[in-house]
């Protein structure tokens, strides 16, 4: 049964960079999309952006334009999010979400990962 | 983007309480609604998808109807393990939008 593993907690200072990895475990995705959200402290989850990696295609939200990349490491089944220029509000818990419909990047999230805790404090 | 708006916030209840939460959209998403539940160092779960159909595994005490703007999770008989925060997810277009949670707590 694949499982979402996610990469351990990451502590970065403002203005830096942090990398955060998915990666499927007992199986693959290449086919279904894998979406990146997050979970701040009081708000509500936020999409973050996602990759369909067998069609090598992405679509972020209009808030991380420029500052967030996803990208896929097919001969590991891993997904990679990098968020750049980080500031405090960036403080949050980051899931990786495995999309139900292979090859679409529209679909309900059936598979998530348990969340990594990304720390931007100076 | 479309907005969804989830009340209520907070629901207090007892375990064997029904509980139902509402979902509204910011404009018509047909049917693209699912629901999770989540918990502090889980993954969260999917539980309801295309606004009511029952993901495998998950109890037949959840139950989610509505289509077009509004939308309702329900919970027939609250267990002790329902107490979580849960989340409605439009996937209507290209850029998903959550509710904004609703913390079920007990009483």
């Amino acid at each position: 049964q694949v499982q979402l593993v996610q990469s351990g907690a990451e502590v970065a200072k403002p203005g830096s960079s942090v990398r955060v990895s998915c990666k499927a475990s007992g199986g693959t995705f290449t086919t279904y999309a894998i979406n990146w959200l997050r979970l701040a402290p009081g708000q509500g989850l936020e999409w973050v952006g996602v990759t369909i990696p067998i069609l090598n295609t992405v679509n972020y939200a209009d808030t991380f334009q420029g500052r967030v990349t996803i990208t896929t490491d097919q001969s590991t089944n891993t997904v990679y999010m990098v968020l750049t220029n980080l500031r405090s509000e960036d403080t949050a818990l980051y899931y990786c979400a495995r999309g139900a419909t292979a090859y679409s990047d529209t679909s309900w999230l059936d598979l998530w990962g348990r969340g990594t805790l990304v720390a931007v404090s100076s | 983007d479309i907005q969804m708006t989830q009340s209520p916030s907070t629901l207090s209840a007892s375990v064997g309480d029904r509980a139902t939460i509402t979902c509204r959209a910011s404009q018509s998403i047909d049917k693209y609604l699912a629901w999770y539940q989540c918990k502090p160092g889980e993954a969260p779960k999917l539980l309801i998808y295309k606004a009511s159909t029952l993901e495998s595994g998950i109890p037949s005490r959840f139950s989610g109807s509505g289509s077009g703007t509004e939308f309702t999770l329900t919970i027939s008989s609250l267990q002790p393990d329902d107490f979580a925060t849960y989340y409605c997810q439009q996937y209507n277009d290209y850029s998903p939008t959550f509710g904004g949670g609703t913390k079920v707590e007990i009483k």
